[in-house]
């Protein structure tokens, strides 16, 4: 069974500073790696997925994720955040295995992007 | 295409009453899934649908939730006995079936048990 933890529930930052979320999973298999926004009373949509190859990942909106294999990290960056990028985040881990590729959630960061 | 689509947004409910959620996903995705968030957690597995097949269902899901995914197409949620605990965001997902993993998400339908 896999786990997610994602070490930070809220972080502050300033509009147009970088910001990274941190993601670190456990897992006895090889797996996939997400990265979900949720806006409020919305679903999640998908910021950027690790599936194979290289291990610097980038996503919608500017984002873009590390794969660390040997740190089991996944972590979110963003060089410069705008207002809009206000939400919960939500870093996600499946197997590959079993071709169900059910994917476990963390608990969610929220970002919080002040002016 | 308009996406996953849940209905109702919003569902307010007297404790012991049965509830039911629907769940159309896009046309062409054959996997369907249903996860629930409470508030300040992650979304948590309930159970997925290849086609018309349920093919897991997680602990989480009492023998009062049942789902269903008749000809494959759209699928319902029902709570029976509703109870506080209950309430909850309830998510609907699909994915292309054979596919990798990465769902599209519908908005949810938010549940309220008083």
């Amino acid at each position: 069974a896999q786990s997610v933890t994602q070490l930070d529930s809220q972080v502050p930052v300033f509009e147009e500073a970088p910001v990274e979320l941190r993601c670190n999973y456990s897992s006895s298999v090889s797996v996939y790696l997400f990265w979900y926004v949720q806006y409020p009373n919305q679903g999640l949509q998908l910021l950027l997925k690790y599936l194979s190859g290289s291990t610097l990942v980038k996503g919608i909106n500017g984002f873009e994720a590390e794969f660390n294999k040997s740190q089991t990290s996944f972590h979110l960056r963003k060089p410069s955040v705008h207002i809009s990028d206000t939400a919960e985040y939500f870093c996600a881990v499946s197997d590959q295995s079993g071709g169900s590729y059910i994917p476990t959630f963390g608990r969610g960061t929220s970002l919080i992007v002040h002016p | 295409d308009t996406g996953v689509s849940q209905n109702p947004r919003h569902k307010i409910t007297k404790r012991g009453q049965n509830v039911t959620f629907r769940c159309d996903p896009i046309s062409e995705h054959n996997r369907l899934y249903w996860y629930r968030q409470t508030l300040g957690q992650g979304p948590e597995f309930l159970t997925y649908f290849q086609n018309e097949a349920q093919l897991e269902k997680s602990r989480l899901l009492s023998d009062r939730f049942s789902a269903e995914r008749p000809k494959g197409s759209f699928s319902t949620l029902e709570i029976q006995r509703t109870e506080q605990g209950d309430s909850a965001m309830y998510l609907c997902a699909s994915s292309p079936g054979q596919g990798l993993p990465g769902y599209t998400f519908g908005s949810g339908t938010r549940l309220t048990v008083v």
